[in-house]
């Protein structure tokens, strides 16, 4: 069974702080996708990073792929009260037609 | 706007009665997903369906049932709603050309008492 472990799954820190969150498997992935979902929505994808060592940026987040494509992170800096919500990640492994998702990360950032 | 439509956005159910989670999409997309989330659970797929005509169990397929009914329409039915099945129920579609990239569709939040 394939497993993505998110680390950690609650944090809450001020406006302003930056922040790091971990996602990192035993599996190889194809790809590897962020996500963050708000109450009463659907996940929106945010990103997608294919590449071992890969960085994307998206305003003040940056993802970043793990050499060997078993992990990944997303960076905030000075975050933000919009910055709030659940995020996922979910990695795709060679030849599979679905996703594995971890189990989320509950961010709050407190004004 | 392109995207996952589901429907109904509420239901509540007594135990034992049967309803059907309709969801489509409009993108084109080959691949459909059913997931389910719970508090603490994560999201855990229910049934998939990778290209029109198939359809493949997920990890928590119990319960219920699938149809591919075209491109663009899949749908989840419950056919003895038991409180266990108490969820908010997701629609995803995807494509390959989009590297799997999910579209989620709004959700279904059930109770069933």
């Amino acid at each position: 069974t394939q497993l993505l472990e998110q680390s950690p799954q609650f944090l809450s820190i001020q406006e302003g702080e930056n922040l790091t969150v971990y996602c990192n498997s035993s599996s190889v992935f194809s790809s590897l996708q962020w996500y963050r979902q708000e109450p009463g929505e659907g996940p929106v994808l945010l990103v997608t990073v294919v590449t071992g060592g890969e960085v994307k940026k998206l305003k003040r987040l940056t993802f970043q792929f793990g050499d060997a494509r078993k992990d990944s992170s997303l960076h905030i800096t000075a975050a933000q009260p919009g910055d709030t919500g659940l995020y996922l990640c979910a990695g795709k492994t060679q030849g599979a037609q679905k996703l594995v998702f971890g189990q989320g990360t509950r961010l709050t950032i407190n004004p | 706007n392109a995207g996952v439509t589901q429907t109904p956005k509420f239901q509540v159910l007594k135990t034992g009665q049967s309803m059907t989670l309709q969801c489509a999409q409009d993108m084109n997309h080959n691949s459909m997903y059913w997931y389910r989330q719970d508090p603490g659970m994560g999201l855990r797929l229910i049934y998939y369906s990778a290209s029109e005509g198939t359809t493949d169990k997920g990890e928590v397929p119990n319960g219920y049932n699938v149809s591919r009914l075209n491109k663009r329409e899949f749908s989840l039915r419950l056919e003895s709603a038991a409180p266990s099945q108490t969820s908010v129920y997701f629609c995803a579609s995807a494509s390959v050309a989009v590297n799997y990239g999910y579209t989620f569709g709004s959700g279904t939040r059930l109770t069933v008492v």
